[in-house]
């Protein structure tokens, strides 16, 4: 079964912490990885597109990296203001030719001053 | 670029009315559009997926004759809660997907639907 899991949950970091978050996957056929970033009551705001193995994208302290089976957000230095929830979610190819988004249910960050 | 708009942002309603909200590609012209709910601290649910000119694509539960999609143009998408009921509060956001060789999704900022 096509499956999307973040992880952790939740995460809490001091000011210039750096970590990473996870999204594993299992799909039958990855057509394409997104991160997002979602803020309480907004919708989610585009960070990052992946389509293949090995490849990397940055932007300010966010940088994705994609594998065949994970992905990480790695946040280097964080500030309060990248305090929100990190969605990931793949494109997967159906049988068929169609395809379909799967999310994960996303890992919150906080990064306290 | 890549901007989607929503409208309204919040509304608020009657038990047994009936609300639209739109949701526009202001930069770009969109083949699908998505619509997502979501519940206070879970991830999105697909509602239904509409591509311009043809009939939405409901998921499994959603109930096509209580939420209307129309996907009337390349850049307007709407969804009507009909006959709506205090159990459709939520938070309700689109989605639109340029086409071609891009396949990310640009959200709307959402719609917050209370229902009395």
């Amino acid at each position: 079964e096509d499956q999307v899991t973040q992880s952790p949950e939740a995460l809490r970091l001091q000011e210039g912490e750096s970590s990473s978050l996870n999204c594993s996957y299992t799909v039958s056929g990855l057509r394409g990885l997104f991160w997002y970033r979602q803020d309480p009551g907004k919708g989610p705001e585009f960070l990052f597109t992946l389509y293949s193995a090995g490849e990397e994208k940055e932007k300010e302290r966010l940088k994705a990296t994609l594998t065949k089976k994970e992905s990480f957000l790695h946040i280097t230095a964080p500030k309060p203001e990248d305090s929100a929830t990190y969605l990931c979610a793949v494109q997967a190819l159906l049988p068929g030719g169609t395809y379909k988004y799967i999310f994960g249910t996303g890992t919150r960050l906080k990064v306290l001053a | 670029g890549a901007v989607v708009s929503q409208h309204p942002s919040r509304v608020i309603c009657k038990s047994g009315t009936s609300v639209k909200i739109e949701c526009r590609s202001l930069d770009f012209q969109a083949t699908t559009m998505f619509w997502y709910r979501q519940f206070p601290k879970q991830s999105l649910m697909l509602m239904a997926t509409s591509n311009e000119g043809s009939k939405a694509t409901y998921e499994q539960g959603v109930e096509k004759d209580k939420f209307l999609i129309n996907h009337a143009s390349l850049t307007l998408s709407t969804l009507t809660v009909t006959s709506a009921h205090p159990e459709d509060s939520s938070f309700y956001i689109c989605s639109a997907r340029p086409g071609g060789a891009v396949e990310t999704q640009y959200f709307g900022p959402g719609t917050r639907l209370l229902v009395l």
